[in-house]
Parts: C-alpha cells; sequence; structure tokens
C-alpha cells in the first residue's frame, strides 16, 4: 500500500471549515483512499472513502485530486466534539488490513 | 443498528495469565479482523477472518496469541501467558466483505499486563 503523509497537527475555530490534507504520491491506480478518525479511548471511526471521484457524506467531503497524488478531508462546520486524530490509509481494496500512520490531530477551538 | 461489540472493555491481569477478549461484528459483515495499540501508537494488525476461509494469521507476534471465529459471527483472541509487553488496546473490526467496503471498529478491550 502506497505511504501517506500529513500535518501532525491543525487548529480551526468552531463553526468554520476544516480542511486536512494528506498525500500519497505513490498511490497506484487500484488503491482507495480511507479517512478515519479516533477520539481518545474510542476506536477509530470511519468517515469516507474514495478512488478517484470526489465524495460527500453527512460527515464530510472528500477531495481527490485529478492526479489522485493528494486528498483533503472537508469537515464543513467544524464543532468541538470533531476534535481528534484524522487518519488517511491507502489501501488496496483486496488487502486485509487498514495501515495506520501518525495522522493530523485537529483541534477545534471556541 | 448496532455496531461492533467487544468486552470486556477493561481487563486488568497478572503477568502469566491467560486471558479472552471477545468481540461481536456487526450483524452480517463476513470480514472480521484483530489490531492492538500501544500507547501513542498506530494500529498493529493482527489476524483476519473471512467466512468460511483459513484465516490470515500473518500479524499474530507470538505462538501465545490465537484467535477462532466460531460459526462466522463472534470473535475470541486468546492471549495465553501475558507479558506485560501485552499491554494494549486491542480492536476488534468488521466489514461486509474483502472489497472495498470500510472496516468498522469496536471501541476496545484495554488489556492491563500487571
Amino acid at each position: 500500500d502506497a505511504k501517506t503523509t500529513q500535518p501532525p497537527s491543525m487548529d480551526c475555530a468552531e463553526g468554520r471549515a476544516a480542511n486536512l490534507p494528506c498525500n500519497h504520491s505513490t498511490i497506484s491506480g487500484n488503491e482507495y483512499v480511507y479517512w478515519y478518525r479516533q477520539i481518545h479511548s474510542q476506536g477509530p471511526q470511519y468517515i469516507i472513502h474514495g478512488l478517484k471521484n470526489n465524495e460527500t457524506n453527512e460527515m464530510a467531503s472528500l477531495i481527490i485530486t485529478e492526479d489522485r497524488k493528494s486528498s483533503t478531508l472537508i469537515l464543513p462546520h467544524a464543532t468541538l466534539r470533531d476534535t481528534a486524530v484524522y487518519y488517511c490509509i491507502v489501501r488496496v481494496a483486496i488487502n486485509n488490513d487498514m495501515r495506520f500512520g501518525a495522522g493530523t490531530r485537529l483541534t477545534v477551538k471556541p | 443498528g448496532a455496531g461492533v461489540s467487544q468486552s470486556p472493555s477493561n481487563k486488568v491481569t497478572e503477568k502469566g495469565k491467560d486471558v479472552e477478549l471477545r468481540c461481536d461484528p456487526i450483524s452480517g459483515h463476513t470480514a472480521l479482523y484483530w489490531y492492538r495499540q500501544s500507547l501513542g501508537q498506530g494500529l498493529e494488525f493482527l489476524i483476519y477472518f473471512q467466512g468460511n476461509s483459513a484465516p490470515d494469521k500473518s500479524g499474530l507476534p507470538s505462538d501465545r496469541f490465537s484467535a477462532e471465529r466460531t460459526g462466522g459471527s463472534v470473535s475470541t483472541l486468546t492471549i495465553q501467558r501475558t507479558q506485560q509487553e501485552d499491554s494494549a488496546v486491542y480492536l476488534c473490526a468488521s466489514s461486509l466483505d474483502p472489497s472495498e467496503q470500510p472496516q468498522h471498529f469496536g471501541d476496545g478491550t484495554r488489556l492491563s499486563i500487571l
């Protein structure tokens, strides 16, 4: 699976959009991009995933660049409860496991 | 609907004892995964079950670790003769099948070895 690079930490003001970047320059054509988050003492929570098209669900939007070498997770109106570590994972669909890196610690401030 | 359920949520035991951790996957999910997460670290893959196929045990750290999945549903992870380095959060996840469908995680069992 391709390696991902994320900033270690970010801050966001409550009510504003949080834009979390991820670089995956070695991604291959059959690898999906997944986003999870983990709040202290809880298991990772699935947010969204995509292959090459932009995706949106009730939690977030995923923007994947045309060359697929990077992506951005957008939380449109961040709340204090969105404070968590966010993980970007690139995975071939048939692989068994999810390879979590260090992620981005997002802090939403009042 | 109900998510992945793990029990116990916390387990404290003495070094050398055996422990059993339980995972109830989401109903209808055929794939089940075990991971562990040490303090401040990423997830470490342990084992994967898919339907009636032989499990992928490639992530088990030693022969003290074993897991089974009965009836294609509930899974038990067993650690024999526990060591202090086994202390971690053990996470279970399930998914619809081994395709691009995402894995959904439980909240884990926090295991502390004294």
